[in-house]
């Protein structure tokens, strides 16, 4: 069965610290995704990745970074914290050029 | 202005009813499309793919209309356990080999008894 998970189901940070979401998928895919989804905005794609080592801008990276040093594993790192990256953020992965994307249960990070 | 434009809703249906909602691209070369379901504090779910000539699964049925830049999704004989949000979600390949997804921010549908 397919499975992705995040490292955790609820974050509270203060500003300024520095924050690591942890991804883990199974299925041996070679992308993965992390989003951050607000109400009425849907899904925004922060960074995403199509192998080991290999990272490309999303539409909204400001702010963050990531990590892909295993195949399995994509890390997004919040550098310093700030209020308005309060948020639900997904992790997706993906076989390579397959539109069918698979998601984490979500982390939801509060940022006080 | 969005590239994937959705009726947030909510679409409230009785039980057995049927009920069809749009969503609209802004991106003329947008080349594939899906309906993605999301339940409740859950992670969304592929539904299904949409193609040119529309496609059924079961009680779904999804069309396209790419002259007018939309596509729709009708769900017939509405049970309770249809109540989610549903996304619509929009493809564009870009110059690599990797296609973005555009997620437009759903549109949810509650089925009462």
């Amino acid at each position: 069965d397919v499975k992705v998970t995040q490292s955790s189901r609820y974050l509270v940070k203060r500003t300024g610290e520095k924050v690591f979401l942890e991804c883990v998928q199974d299925m041996d895919h070679e992308n993965m995704f992390w989003y951050r989804q607000d109400p009425g905005l849907g899904l925004r794609l922060i960074y995403f990745s199509y192998d080991v080592k290999m990272k490309e801008k999303g539409d909204i990276p400001e702010g963050y970074s990531v990590s892909r040093e295993k195949k399995e594993r994509f890390s997004l790192i919040l550098e310093s914290a700030s209020t308005n990256q309060t948020s639900m953020y997904l992790c997706a992965s993906s076989l390579v050029n397959s539109y069918e994307q698979y998601f984490g249960p979500g982390t939801r990070l509060t940022v006080t | 202005r969005k590239e994937v434009e959705q009726d947030p809703g909510p679409f409230n249906v009785p039980e057995g009813a049927t009920v069809a909602f749009n969503c609209t691209y802004s991106n003329s070369a947008s080349q594939s499309f899906f309906w993605y379901r999301q339940d409740c504090r859950k992670e969304p779910k592929l539904l299904m793919s949409v193609y040119s000539s529309g496609n059924e699964d079961g009680r779904f049925t999804a069309q396209l209309n790419r002259a007018s830049q939309y596509i729709s999704l009708l769900i017939r004989d509405s049970k309770l356990s249809d109540s989610a949000t549903y996304l619509c979600v929009v493809n564009q390949l870009t110059t690599d080999s990797w296609g973005k997804l555009q997620f437009g921010a759903g549109t949810q549908v509650v089925v009462t008894p």
